[in-house]
């Protein structure tokens, strides 16, 4: 299976410190997705790096995608107290009429302000 | 922004009974996604939908699940006669075409008593 695994599993810094959370997969992907879940909510896109990138960047997020190694990387700069939250990779595989989602474990991430 | 609405947001039912969890998907999108996670796993696919049919289904989806998209704005998950372990949150998620987000609800909460 696409098993994405995040690594850590849980994360505590300080406010305005950066925070980096890695994923790892098994097998091929067409795109890697991030996305944020405050506890008990939903899932709330960050960003979406195809397999044919290398890094991306949306205002604080920096993604990369290391196809060959299978892994990719979310760097948050300058956290604040509402980027506590639990953040999941999942990638995808497109099929035709379908690209369905394999989630990793997340991580948990706890900002103190 | 155009987001993914789902009712109700907590479904408390006995087991053994039926339940409809409902989406209304973002307007011009195409490809329709069900997910669930149980309280402390992750989250996982279970039916994807395109052209008015079912693309793809997990093993999770058995005889007792079904989807419908019965006009042009909604799509719900029905579960026939519900488990003890139906319990779960279950999102819905759509997106515009193959290789772009994924945007998803805020969720049912299901509780199966």
């Amino acid at each position: 299976s696409q098993q994405g695994e995040e690594d850590p599993q849980a994360l505590s810094i300080q406010e305005g410190e950066n925070a980096t959370m890695n994923c790892s997969y098994k097998t091929s992907i067409n795109n890697l997705q991030w996305y944020r879940q405050n506890s008990g909510r939903g899932l709330v896109h960050l960003i979406l790096i195809r397999s044919n990138e290398r890094e991306k960047h949306s205002g604080r997020l920096r993604v990369t995608l290391d196809t060959s190694k299978k892994s990719s990387s979310l760097l948050i700069t300058a956290s604040r107290a509402a980027d506590t939250a639990s953040y999941f990779c999942a990638t995808a595989l497109s099929n035709f009429g379908n690209e369905k989602l394999t989630f990793g474990t997340g991580t948990r991430l706890t900002i103190i302000p | 922004e155009p987001e993914v609405t789902q009712t109700p947001s907590h479904q408390v039912t006995q087991m053994g009974q039926e339940v409809i969890l409902r989406c209304v998907p973002i307007s011009n999108h195409l490809y329709f996604y069900w997910y669930r996670q149980i309280l402390g796993q992750k989250v996982e696919f279970l039916v994807s939908f395109y052209n008015n049919e079912i693309s793809e289904k997990s093993e999770i989806f058995d005889d007792q699940f079904s989807v419908e998209r019965p006009d042009g704005s909604n799509f719900t998950l029905k579960i026939r006669s519900t488990k003890l372990e139906d319990s779960a949150m279950y999102f819905c998620a759509s997106s515009w075409a193959l290789d772009q987000p994924q945007h998803f609800g805020d969720g049912t909460r299901l509780s199966i008593l």
